[in-house]
């Protein structure tokens, strides 16, 4: 069973609104990942922390969505503008350096 | 750049039939392979790795083996029962990458396992 905690669940939102979702990684895990999973199944990488520091992000994840991962709080993924082609399972992962990642259940965000 | 081709979209099977779900890669380094099995409602669960040329990994009765001549990873199960009906994706990573080793998934393959 996962280990990786992610709220909330579902999330339902209006095109132009903001919707951020959370990420426990699994104890003593210090990368995380964010992917979204689309209705066709695709995955997207959108961005990696380790710790605390960016180390990879997609040029889509740049611009209107934001993520951070602060000392002693969950991590979290925003999208500033939600639009209807955003609407997709945001799946958060973390992994020891160098080996596999555990995933989350996800968070499935519908933009209306 | 890095990519994953399964060919089967979806696999429709009795109990006890022998699986195989075919994986190719294209990559330009030398990348670790995976397989993630995933059920309705859930994320990703691991199911095992290889990193270097011929490793076996395994795990639940499934095998794959890395073949770096053919840049292949097939899954295999010799029994397939009706609790492994899921959608199974293979993917690649480079474990020894400064960025934190981000996964290149398959489209996924749909078994479907009758009783």
């Amino acid at each position: 069973n996962s280990k990786v905690i992610q709220t909330p669940r579902y999330l339902v939102k209006g095109q132009g609104q903001k919707a951020k979702m959370r990420c426990i990684p699994e104890k003593g895990h210090p990368v995380v990942f964010w992917y979204q999973q689309n209705k066709n199944n695709e995955f997207k990488f959108l961005i990696n922390f380790q710790n605390q520091e960016v180390l990879q992000q997609i040029d889509m994840t740049e611009k209107r969505f934001s993520a951070e991962c602060p000392s002693n709080s969950p991590c979290s993924l925003e999208i500033q503008s939600s639009e209807a082609g955003d609407s997709a399972l945001y799946l958060c992962a973390s992994s020891l350096p160098g080996y596999e990642q555990y995933f989350g259940p996800g968070t499935r965000l519908t933009v209306l | 750049g890095d990519s994953v081709t399964q060919t089967e979209g979806q696999v429709a099977l009795s109990e006890e039939d022998f699986l195989t779900i075919h994986c190719n890669y294209s990559a330009s380094g030398y990348p670790a392979l995976f397989w993630y099995v995933q059920y309705p409602g859930e994320g990703p669960q691991f199911l095992f790795r290889a990193s270097r040329d011929k490793e076996k990994g395994s795990s639940r009765g499934f095998e794959a083996t890395y073949d770096k001549g053919t840049t292949s990873f097939h899954l295999r199960k010799a029994s397939v029962q009706e609790s492994d009906s899921a959608v199974y994706y293979c993917a690649l990573g480079d474990l020894g990458g400064s960025s934190g080793n981000k996964l290149i998934f398959g489209i996924g393959t749909l078994l479907s396992v009758k009783p």
